[in-house]
């Protein structure tokens, strides 16, 4: 079965602080996808970013970070300089032929002025 | 390009009464997704349509259903509502890029249902 962990319930942080949100996995499937999404208060899921199995090449957008690691099964998300408008529930998500799109608990990310 | 939207944004029933909801995809998607998130379950998917046909589902009861059209609108409705219907129904749209699993799903703002 698949699996996807983020064990952070919360995080609170001061803004100007980096802050890194946890993902573990679990699939035996060989060709998988990762994701991100941000869920700010208004509801809707933002996408962020999609990373396959086979790249594990870490990535950087703005402020926004990624680290994927096939050996620990994690692909965890660093928010460098936390800005108040970061605050959100961020999800990760896998996806592979066997399961479509499996998402974790979701980590509510509070940044304070 | 438009953004996935859905209606209504907000919806108020009873028990017992039974309920549609509305998906029109970004244009060009041919596969949309439905999803349930309350606070206790998390998200949780309810079924895939592609090309008017249902491709996934998840582990729900059969008063959850859906459809899509030729133009890749989709609706789910949920009839005999129970207290434990409750929750934020979203609505996913993809392109299908044709490897299984690849898609990236873009989600509309979701409808907010509440059972009274």
């Amino acid at each position: 079965a698949q699996k996807v962990t983020q064990a952070q319930t919360e995080i609170s942080v001061v803004e100007k602080e980096d802050v890194t949100l946890d993902c573990v996995y679990e699939t035996r499937d060989t060709t998988y996808y990762l994701f991100w999404y941000k869920q700010p208060p208004s509801g809707e899921l933002v996408f962020l970013i999609r990373r396959n199995s086979f790249d594990e090449q870490n990535e950087i957008s703005g402020r926004y970070s990624w680290n994927f690691q096939k050996s620990t099964s994690s692909f965890n998300f660093t928010i460098t300089a936390s800005q108040v408008v970061d605050s959100a529930v961020y999800f990760c998500a896998l996806s592979s032929g066997t399961y479509k799109y499996i998402f974790g608990t979701g980590t509510r990310l509070k940044v304070l002025a | 390009k438009a953004g996935v939207t859905q209606t209504p944004r907000y919806l108020i029933k009873t028990r017992g009464q039974q309920v549609t909801l509305s998906c029109s995809p970004i244009s060009g998607h041919r596969s949309v997704s439905w999803y349930q998130q309350t606070p206790g379950q998390g998200l949780q998917f309810l079924f895939e349509y592609f090309s008017e046909t249902q491709r996934n589902k998840g582990n729900f009861p059969g008063r959850f259903s859906g459809r899509q059209f030729s133009n890749s609108r989709s609706e789910m409705n949920v009839s005999t509502l129970e207290l434990g219907d409750s929750a934020l129904y979203l609505c996913a749209s993809s392109p299908t890029v044709g490897t299984i699993g690849a898609d990236t799903q873009y989600f509309g703002p979701g409808t907010r249902l509440t059972v009274l």
